[in-house]
């Protein structure tokens, strides 16, 4: 079973709607990260936060905004998204944000979203 | 960015029978795992290995850095092993952001 919880596990939104998805771990880990994977391709990294802090933004659009309230909880707040938004949005999370031995990333199973 | 391929991009195997996966990546690295992604979605840590060989049941892996290539082995492969499998690194510097190889659709047939 995984560690990282995300919800909801399947959402649909219209274009002018705004959500968010949620994201909660609770393994002490201080690096937390949003992957947007569409179909057939590998997931994509969207963001890192690192302490708590926001620390790489993969030149995502804006109408997707991060928030990471605490070290454990970590939020994705769209509005406004478009058709091709659609893709399954995975989140991740690891013991610190920065490379080294024993760092593995543990992702959550993911939040499946459709825009209509 | 850094550059992962992962080869063969699609296999079929029948039931019991042993496969080697590999991923070849263009730069140094401080992080490379192997994933299985299940028809769910989800991503499932298979081993985190930058250097050397470790074995967990049927599954072991090999990464030579010098050489930047890994390679996944599957033996007697179960019907349940079917999926993509993915390699992803990051970079010996900055941060810890793991970049994903193409993939290798598995699937065992019974």
């Amino acid at each position: 079973d995984t560690e990282v919880t995300q919800t909801p596990k399947h959402l649909v939104m219209g274009m002018t709607n705004k959500k968010s998805l949620k994201c909660e771990q609770h393994m002490g880990h201080r690096a937390m990260y949003w992957y947007k994977q569409k179909a057939k391709k590998p997931p994509e990294l969207m963001f890192v936060y690192s302490y708590e802090k926001l620390s790489i933004n993969e030149s995502v659009p804006s109408r997707f905004s991060p928030e990471c309230p605490n070290s454990s909880l970590l939020n994705l707040h769209l509005h406004a998204l478009q058709p091709e938004d659609s893709a399954l949005y995975l989140c991740a999370s690891s013991q610190s944000g920065t490379g080294g031995i024993g760092n593995t990333i543990y992702f959550g199973e993911g939040s499946w979203l459709t825009v209509v | 960015g850094i550059q992962v391929e992962q080869s063969p991009p699609d296999l079929i195997l029948q039931e019991g029978a042993n496969s080697t996966l590999r991923c070849n990546f263009s730069d140094s690295v401080n992080n490379l795992q192997w994933f299985h992604q299940n028809p769910w979605g989800q991503l499932i840590n298979l081993f985190y290995i930058p250097s050397g060989t470790k074995q967990n049941g049927r599954l072991s892996a090999t990464t030579v850095a010098t050489e930047r290539y890994s390679l996944l082995y599957i033996s007697s492969s179960q019907t349940t092993d079917s999926g993509v499998y993915f390699c992803a690194v990051s970079r010996r510097t900055g941060a810890n952001n793991l970049f994903f190889g193409t993939g290798t659709r598995l699937t065992v047939i019974p």
